[in-house]
């Protein structure tokens, strides 16, 4: 398994304004993911974020508005950039570890933006 | 409709009945994986199945998967109210395509035991 930590674990923030998470890891994964849950649904990936490359970003996710760092192989940042009420979400960090050839995902405690 | 849909949609029970929820899913998958969620927190890894099991038991967990049918089950046997949370399951895709690595989640169940 692998131990995750979030920073910050919530933020209320301005519309406008942009938030940078945080995710950290307690041993070195080659990928690590980043999922949004909107209040009342499941989750949705928003990009995968493999050290040394350009994050990759699904359908409907831009790296304007979620651009994301991964400078080694234990951290992660997401950005939510110029924020709208309906960024209001909780953003979850994911690592993949893996047993054989079946990627076994691991989450972080998630984060919690609200924004006004 | 979605990969991983769930039924039901909310089960609610007593302490010490068991809870039987539901997975289906449309595509071939590598492995199909549960997880809780409580209260709008984390999620936490409950069991991974691969696709070529059809059984796993962790505890008082349960999972099964029917590939034919493209659909798994969660059993929670003996429940508690401690298990009261929100559970998905997520699928994997195989390997070459595109969506290797990905996990495509479900709707959940939301689960309430009541004491």
């Amino acid at each position: 398994s692998a131990v995750i930590s979030q920073k910050p674990s919530r933020d209320i923030c301005q519309r406008g304004t942009s938030l940078t998470i945080q995710c950290q890891v307690d041993s070195q994964v080659t990928m690590m993911f980043w999922y949004r849950q909107q209040p009342g649904q499941s989750l949705t990936l928003i990009a995968t974020a493999n050290q040394g490359s350009e994050a990759t970003y699904e359908s409907g996710f831009v790296i304007d508005k979620f651009p994301i760092s991964r400078p080694n192989l234990t951290f992660s940042t997401l950005t939510v950039s110029n924020m709208s009420p309906e960024d209001s979400s909780i953003y979850l960090c994911s690592v993949e570890v893996w047993d054989s050839r079946y990627n076994e995902q691991f989450f972080g405690p998630g984060t919690r933006l609200t924004v006004l | 409709s979605q990969q991983g849909e769930e039924d039901p949609q909310a089960l609610s029970i007593q302490e010490g009945e068991n809870a039987t929820m539901n997975c289906s899913y449309k595509t071939s998958i590598n492995n199909l994986q549960w997880y809780r969620q409580n209260s709008g927190r984390g999620l936490v890894h409950l069991i991974l199945i691969r696709s070529n099991e059809r059984e796993k038991h962790s505890g008082r967990l349960r999972v099964t998967l029917d590939t034919s049918k493209k659909s798994s089950s969660l059993l929670i046997t003996a429940s508690r109210a401690a298990d009261t949370a929100s559970y998905f399951c997520a699928t994997g895709a195989n390997a070459g395509g595109t969506s290797y690595g990905k996990l495509t989640f479900g709707q959940g169940t939301i689960l309430t035991v009541h004491p």
